[in-house]
């Protein structure tokens, strides 16, 4: 079954660090999203990419996050600096299409832990 | 934010059905109800959804209120394995992001 794959999986670093994460959804998923996931509460929506447009980065906090998509494939999360509130799961999805009914495929996560 | 109640957590007893709530009493029309849920560690998994008459597949059956204000995720014969938290989303429609809550921490207890 086709999954999407993420990495790293865990990765620690220290505040003022730089750090990346990569996502590779489903063959032929056209859309991408980024979700960050704080202990004990739901997934918030990050970014989210049609192909290689951002359709909504609203809740990306720009000063220190960036993601690309650049030939509307896999995708790279950015933190520079991270600061100790980035320690999250960072959960990337994908799904078919826009106006397709059906669900979105999770990725399992990436875990960030900043010291 | 969520447009969704649910309640923080349930109980369930293994074999038992377990019911998990949910108010959406702001939907619109062409909104769907969407439910997914999340295991310890794992990213979350797509359980079903529906527009207004009730669904079923291999995992669940949804049922939705007459007038689509409500409805309940219904797991027949609850396992261990179905301990997770279970979100429920409404969303006009897939392609568009999920805005997710806090949902419903069900244990399945033997």
């Amino acid at each position: 079954e086709a999954e999407v794959a993420q990495s790293p999986r865990y990765k620690i670093t220290e505040k003022s660090q730089a750090v990346a994460f990569w996502c590779d959804p489903i063959s032929g998923h056209a859309t991408l999203y980024w979700y960050r996931q704080i202990l004990g509460q739901g997934p918030e929506l990050l970014v989210q990419f049609q192909d290689e447009s951002v359709v909504d980065d609203s809740q990306l906090p720009k000063d220190r996050f960036s993601a690309e998509r650049l030939k509307g494939v896999d995708s790279t999360l950015k933190i520079q600096p991270a600061e100790l509130g980035d320690s999250a799961m960072y959960l990337c999805a994908s799904s078919f299409q826009l106006g397709a009914t059906g669900e979105l495929f999770f990725g399992e996560g990436s875990r960030l832990t900043v010291l | 934010d969520a447009k969704t109640t649910q309640p923080p957590s349930m109980d369930c007893a293994e074999g038992r059905a377990a019911n998990l709530p949910c108010n959406h009493s702001t939907i619109s029309g062409n909104e769907y109800v969407y439910w997914y849920r999340q295991i310890h560690s794992q990213g979350p998994q797509y359980i079903i959804h529906g527009l207004k008459n009730n669904e079923t597949n291999e995992m669940a059956s949804l049922i939705i209120t007459e007038d689509r204000k409500s409805s309940t995720l219904i797991l027949p014969h609850a396992t261990l394995r179905d301990t997770a938290v279970y979100y429920c989303i409404v969303s006009y429609q897939a392609g568009t992001a999920l805005i997710f809550g806090k949902g419903t921490t069900l244990s399945v207890s033997s």
